[in-house]
């Protein structure tokens, strides 16, 4: 069966510091993936997402990255945190091709930037 | 633009009580529509899709092209429905977008 990971549960970070946060799926092959953060009030964003080994869709203009080394790995990243930064961050993966509408989420990241 | 609105924040109701869940969307095509939950800490899931016609925990769903709404429904809440209710829009196969989310509280 397929599972997703990330870590770490929470972080909490400085203003100004670098970010890595890690998603990995196994059970599957070349799934679609996707990073979102979810905030009270704002709903579940799309930040990234991706089809792909190195094909990355961006969503939103802001201060975070994503990449993905891997065919079941994808990392987010930022070089110097803001405190807007700061939420619950999700990772999820969807098989791809003519069936994707089905994402099956991880159990999150809490990032506090203080 | 391509949108997914869900106009309540809150919705509480007592146990028992029917509930509705409200979800509009702005898309030019044919939309494909869901409703994923959360329930306390677990895991965002998927709950139903309207292809699908399903009903899923006692809770339907029906696309109203017209009024371009896809409203949850459930004749008698359980305090076990409880939970953050997200509307999503596919626009293309290869993403969501998902409204801000309803959470239901159910009383006993």
């Amino acid at each position: 069966s397929q599972t997703i990971h990330q870590w770490p549960a929470t972080l909490v970070q400085p203003v100004g510091s670098p970010l890595s946060l890690e998603c990995t799926v196994e059970g599957t092959s070349n799934p679609n993936l996707y990073w979102y953060r979810q905030a009270a009030g704002r709903g579940l964003q799309l930040l990234f997402y991706s089809v792909g080994i190195g094909q990355i869709s961006s969503e939103v203009p802001q201060n975070l990255s994503a990449s993905r080394p891997q065919d079941r790995q994808f990392i987010l990243s930022s070089k110097k945190l803001l405190l807007s930064d700061s939420g619950f961050y999700l990772c999820a993966w969807s098989l791809g091709g003519t069936a994707p509408y089905e994402q099956y989420f991880g159990p999150g990241t809490r990032l506090t930037v203080t | 633009a391509q949108r997914v609105t869900q106009p309540e924040k809150l919705l509480s109701v007592f146990k028992g009580a029917p509930v509705e869940l409200k979800c509009n969307y702005s898309y030019s095509g044919s939309p494909e529509l869901f409703w994923y939950v959360q329930y306390s800490r677990q895991r965002l899931q998927l709950l139903l899709r309207h292809i699908s016609r399903e009903s899923i925990k006692g809770f339907t769903a029906d696309l109203n092209k017209g009024e371009t709404s896809f409203h949850l429904k459930k004749p008698f809440a359980q305090e076990e429905d409880s939970a953050m209710y997200y509307c999503a829009l596919a626009p293309n196969t290869d993403k969501l977008i998902f409204g801000t989310g309803t959470r239901l509280q159910v009383f006993p």
